[in-house]
């Protein structure tokens, strides 16, 4: 079993729908919770990271961690085309020194 | 200011050969990590370098190592090249290792043939 579950996909949905991401783990020494996007041909760019549960906004964009499930998600309101990418949840345990462990990421199509 | 630079952006080597693909960390960064991106996948952890030292490495064989320079730019060098090596390598860097804070390059796309 991976220590981080995510489902690859694909996911299409149409211009201005919302999204939610999801990534499941398995090691509750997990502390921190990013979510990156991917273009094709391009390097992960970080858009969030959490610290332990709760909620974080930032513009359209949403990360949830709930600790308790070992479950953590991403919404995107009002979804572009230009958020379609590939997905990649990641996490770090203990503290910030630690190596990120990252999903398999979810391919994202949004579709005008 | 230049992000994460790495080189070369594509590279083909035949099974056996070797390989150093290289990394200059993001202006006031300090650390760099390395990872490998197979097809369809996640990236996973090589190793980091920090102070000119690997500080954490992950499940990779000894064939895969690498050197962090004064100027805080990395190399990564690749042995014995097999097929299952064909990935995306990508470079993070970070100030002083913060793994919360680390910009990626754009990967250097090996394919071993």
């Amino acid at each position: 079993q991976k220590e981080v579950e995510q489902d690859p996909g694909p996911l299409s949905v149409p211009e201005g729908a919302i999204v939610s991401l999801n990534c499941t783990y398995s090691n509750s020494a997990f502390q921190y919770f990013m979510w990156y996007r991917q273009y094709s041909r391009k390097g992960p760019e970080l858009l969030m990271y959490t610290y332990s549960s709760g909620n974080k906004e930032d513009g359209r964009f949403t990360a949830q961690v709930d600790k308790s499930s070992k479950y953590i998600s991403l919404f995107i309101r009002d979804s572009q085309p230009s958020d379609s990418a590939t997905y990649l949840c990641a996490m770090i345990r203990g503290s910030t020194l630690g190596r990120l462990y990252f999903g398999r990421g979810t391919q994202l199509t949004v579709w005008p | 200011d230049a992000g994460v630079t790495q080189s070369p952006t594509h590279l083909i080597k035949t099974r056996g050969q070797q390989v150093t693909l290289r990394c200059s960390p993001k202006s006031g960064h300090d650390t760099v990590s390395w990872y490998q991106q197979a097809l369809g996948q996640g990236p996973q952890f090589i190793f980091q370098y920090y102070e000119e030292e690997e500080r954490q490495r992950g499940n990779f064989p000894d064939r895969f190592s690498g050197h962090q320079f004064p100027n805080y730019s990395s190399e990564l060098n690749v042995n014995a090249l097999l097929l299952g090596d064909s990935a995306l390598y990508l470079c993070a860097s970070s100030l002083g290792g913060r793994s919360t804070e680390a910009f990626f390059g754009q990967g250097t796309r090996l394919t071993v043939v």
